[in-house]
């Protein structure tokens, strides 16, 4: 069975500067699909960041960008010129594909605080 | 209406009530899914739904019931509760193809607390 590992319950980071969240999973299958997601205190999640397995160029969207290691099975986020509006639980989250229908397979989350 | 919307958004219930959850996404998805959010623990997939027939139950005690009528609804009726199910309840959809990414959407979440 997948898993998918966050080691750090809680990071800070100051205004401005850049934080790394750690994310490693388990899997056997060669095909999957990483992700993201941002979960602000009592709002939505909403995906952050996706990378498909088959890809070696590392994903970017604006200030977020990601470091995948396949060999290792890592997949770490990396936020620059952090904003007040990044502080939330994020969460790294597994999809094997085919016929897995959509069954995302999440970590147990990071806590961002953003210090202005 | 956009997105992924779900009523209540709190809800507080007896042990021994019955109450359901709504869902509704309005992006033309044709998967949707239960998960449960509770403090400490990773989100915990309940159930999908592929173009409204279930295709996971993720050894969910029976007395959550879920229920697709289509594939922009889906419900969790809720009886005889624990006190341990008090949690975030969160619904997703996501659009199944072939091939490509499968990144689902979420809705706001159901706070329930059973008392």
């Amino acid at each position: 069975a997948q898993t998918v590992t966050q080691s750090q319950p809680e990071m800070s980071v100051q205004e401005a500067e850049t934080v790394t969240l750690s994310c490693t999973y388990d899997t056997s299958e060669s095909d999957y699909y990483l992700f993201w997601y941002k979960q602000p205190p009592s709002r939505q999640m909403i995906l952050v960041i996706r990378q498909e397995a088959y890809k070696q160029q590392n994903a970017t969207e604006n200030r977020f960008s990601v470091n995948f290691q396949k060999a290792a099975k890592s997949f770490s986020l990396k936020i620059s010129d952090s904003q007040l509006g990044d502080a939330a639980m994020y969460f790294c989250a597994y999809y094997a594909g085919g016929t897995s229908y959509g069954k995302l397979t999440f970590g147990q989350g990071t806590i961002l605080t953003v210090h202005p | 209406e956009t997105g992924v919307t779900q009523t209540p958004r709190h809800l507080v219930m007896g042990m021994t009530n019955k109450k359901s959850l709504k869902c509704e996404q309005h992006l033309g998805h044709n998967a949707m899914y239960w998960y449960k959010q509770s403090a400490k623990k990773p989100l915990e997939l309940m159930f999908v739904y592929n173009f409204k027939e279930q295709t996971e139950n993720n050894s969910v005690p029976s007395r959550f019931s879920p229920e697709c009528p289509n594939s922009s609804h889906l419900f969790l009726h809720l009886h005889t509760l624990q006190p341990e199910d008090s949690a975030l309840y969160l619904c997703a959809s996501s659009q199944a193809r072939l091939a490509g990414v499968y990144e689902q959407y979420f809705g706001p979440g159901t706070r329930l607390t059973v008392t």
